[in-house]
């Protein structure tokens, strides 16, 4: 079954970076992902889709702060530079034929 | 510049009906697969359905067979028509562009959302 785990929370300090991890259920380490933001009261933005070997594209006019990577099974969402406007649910999401669309659960980033 | 507007939402009761449209512009909307999502208060988010360029839809189980999914291209429009509507489908509901025509890929545009609540 496809399954995407992410972590509920993370926190990180203004100005510095933090890393988000979603992981792919076993037997799914190839498939590329896509990494979603969701600002408080707002619709969720595309920000880019990240393929198993690290390659990303990332959505129109989403800054150069915002990176991806990968390594096995776990896909990997850094921000760098934290603003305050970056405090939001992060969310991933895979596709798969007869899956059609699956989301793991969100990261809430906290900016202190 | 992609847009994605919502409506139809609003307080249906139990057993209800209801019809959620999607105004797209800023693309060619014939082109691509469409989809929509939904996201309970305080919760993440949950695909809902999907329809493909030739009219081929797709449904989880938990809304398939109350559920369908339409478009009309001459409209820009993507519709969802909600049956037999419960407690447990209170949520806004997106709509959402996928980025890969002719398959499923990432959602590259989505809309504001309009929020649904069934209650009596």
């Amino acid at each position: 079954q496809l399954v995407l785990t992410q972590s509920p929370s993370a926190s990180a300090s203004l100005g510095a970076s933090v890393k988000l991890t979603c992981t792919l259920s076993s037997g799914h380490s190839s498939y590329a992902i896509a990494w979603h933001q969701q600002q408080p009261e707002k619709g969720p933005r595309y920000l880019m889709k990240l393929n198993s070997d690290g390659s990303h594209s990332k959505g129109d006019g989403i800054p150069d702060r915002f990176s991806g990577s990968s390594s096995g099974a776990e896909r990997y969402l850094t921000i760098s530079s934290l603003q305050s406007e970056d405090e939001a649910d992060y969310y991933c999401q895979t596709w798969g034929t007869g899956i059609r669309v699956v989301f793991g659960g969100g990261t809430k980033l906290t900016v202190l | 510049e992609v847009q994605l507007v919502e409506s139809g939402g609003g307080l249906v009761q139990p057993g209800g009906s209801l019809r959620l449209s999607c105004a797209a512009s800023g693309f060619t909307f014939s082109s691509y697969d469409m989809h929509w999502v939904r996201q309970a208060t305080g919760k993440g988010l949950e695909w809902v359905s999907a329809i493909g360029t030739a009219g081929d839809t797709y449904y989880p189980g938990s809304v398939k067979g109350r559920f369908t999914i339409s478009r009309e291209n001459a409209k820009n429009s993507l519709y969802l028509q909600m049956n037999s509507l419960r407690a447990g489908d209170t949520a806004v509901y997106y709509c959402a562009r996928d980025a890969r025509s002719g398959g499923t890929g990432p959602l590259d545009y989505w809309g504001q959302g309009t929020l649904v609540t069934v209650s009596s």
